[in-house]
């Protein structure tokens, strides 16, 4: 039963042109969800989050949408840059139960120079 | 700057063995979490805990148990290793803001 689903598992974009990444969510009580972004052998990193009550959330060349209607969020990243070469994974939770975070299977980004 | 690390970095098993992962965190979070990773499957959790002495059930807690003595260390325990426990683990926290953050990792093979 997953709860958070990313589709893509790759994606490859021409370095400078926009990246879409795509999460959807199934469980109506997620109320935060986050873009963690993952280098080989290192730890995820926190890049950009978002509460249900907003729907755009925008950090440099980050944003995020949240379509609460369609369960569906993107990450869009532009204009991309070799160094967002990474695996970049969703997640969301309830913040008014267990706090803890639903990871999606991630999507492998390749920027092309 | 949080910092979370995790005692080993790479590590080798053999079957049946008995194997320990450590995590240490400065940043007084209360929450901790074990994930691990593999391919296509993204990031899923074993166990976490919200407190000293607590624990909870991830989604797949089967074969691993946690120790949680003091607020800044969260041990994953393999209590007989066997290869399908062959991943990648990941130590996290929980901070104010709800974002997690990572040690960085330990890849584990069981042989």
């Amino acid at each position: 039963d997953q709860q958070v689903k990313q589709n893509s598992p790759s994606l490859s974009v021409q370095e400078g042109r926009i990246s879409i990444l795509n999460c959807d969510y199934t469980n109506s009580m997620f109320d935060y969800f986050l873009w963690y972004k993952k280098y080989p052998a290192e730890g995820p990193t926190f890049l950009i989050s978002i509460s249900s009550i907003k729907d755009k959330n925008e950090d440099g060349r980050f944003t995020v949408f949240l379509n609460k209607s369609a369960k569906h969020l993107s990450l869009h990243i532009v204009p991309s840059q070799p160094g967002d070469s990474a695996v970049y994974f969703c997640a969301a939770s309830d913040k008014s139960g267990a706090q803890k975070l639903v990871f999606g299977q991630g999507t492998r980004l390749t920027i092309n120079p | 700057d949080v910092k979370v690390t995790q005692s080993s970095r790479y590590l080798v098993k053999r079957t049946g063995e008995k194997v320990f992962l450590e995590c240490v965190q400065d940043m007084d979070h209360e929450n901790m979490f074990w994930y691990r990773q593999d391919p296509g499957l993204g990031l899923r959790l074993i166990y976490f805990s919200y407190d000293v002495k607590m624990k909870e059930k991830g989604d797949i807690p089967e074969g691993y148990s946690v120790s949680r003595e003091k607020k800044e260390r969260f041990s994953l325990i393999l209590e007989s290793a066997s290869t399908n426990q062959t991943s990648m683990y990941l130590c996290a926290t929980l901070g104010q803001l709800f974002e997690a953050f990572f040690g960085q990792g330990t890849r584990l093979t069981v042989v």
